[in-house]
């Protein structure tokens, strides 16, 4: 069965903690891209990888660091310096990245992440 | 940076009426996508329409695109139970390398 896993499903982190959330993909997939989402709120993108070993900031990037030394693996680290780190996290993935033809992209089933 | 927006921000419907939603962008772009967002879970891609295209269809799903308006629709027909969900648009901009999404429409249907 082919897809994208997220792991934990569920996290909770003391404050000054770095935690690292997982995600993987067996879709041979070139591009992963990491959201976040708040309650009632849209998902707001904070990194994308186009290629192994190549990411981008995208726009809520402060505070979080990810690494893609694998195609399959895209790992989400959020680090002490990110102030309000309760969210979900939605990681993604897709054969293409964007602007070439087949962007569609897939979902895992998300990570919430909780400050405790 | 907020690319699309839905509207309306959330619709109430009867079961077996359609809905419609409807996203407007700023920018020109390759696509624009629509998902489905269940409560706590990941988005579940509906349908893709490219720049060059006017309508789209999958199943009781009818999507539309106006570029000269910067805007698209989507219809559902004959509304289920099952479609209470999350709506979202997402626009592959051509001058950015990202998917962006908007804030989403809450549909919720009602027995």
């Amino acid at each position: 069965d082919g897809g994208i896993t997220q792991s934990p499903k569920y996290l909770f982190r003391k404050e000054g903690q770095n935690v690292t959330l997982s995600c993987e993909q067996n879709l041979n997939h070139d591009a992963m891209y990491w959201y976040r989402q708040d309650p009632g709120q849209g998902l707001r993108l904070i990194y994308y990888s186009q290629i192994v070993n190549d990411f981008q900031k995208g726009d809520i990037a402060e505070g979080y660091s990810v690494s893609r030394e694998k195609k399959e693996s895209f790992p989400l680290t959020v680090t002490s310096a990110q102030k309000n780190p309760t969210a979900f996290y939605l990681c993604a993935s897709s054969i293409d990245p964007p602007g070439a033809w087949n962007t569609e992209a897939f979902f895992g089933q998300g990570t919430r992440l909780t400050v405790v | 940076s907020q690319q699309g927006e839905e509207d309306p921000q959330a619709l109430s419907i009867q079961e077996g009426e359609n809905a419609t939603m409807n996203c407007s962008y700023k920018t020109s772009i390759n696509n624009l996508q629509w998902y489905r967002q269940n409560s706590g879970r990941g988005l579940v891609h509906l349908i893709l329409i490219r720049s060059n295209e006017r309508e789209k269809h999958s199943g009781r799903l009818r999507v539309t695109l106006d570029t000269s308006k910067k805007s698209s629709s989507l219809l559902i027909t004959a509304s289920r139970a099952a479609d209470t969900a999350s709506y979202f648009c997402a626009t592959d901009a051509r001058r950015d390398d990202k998917i962006i999404f908007g804030k989403g429409t809450r549909l919720h249907i009602l027995p």
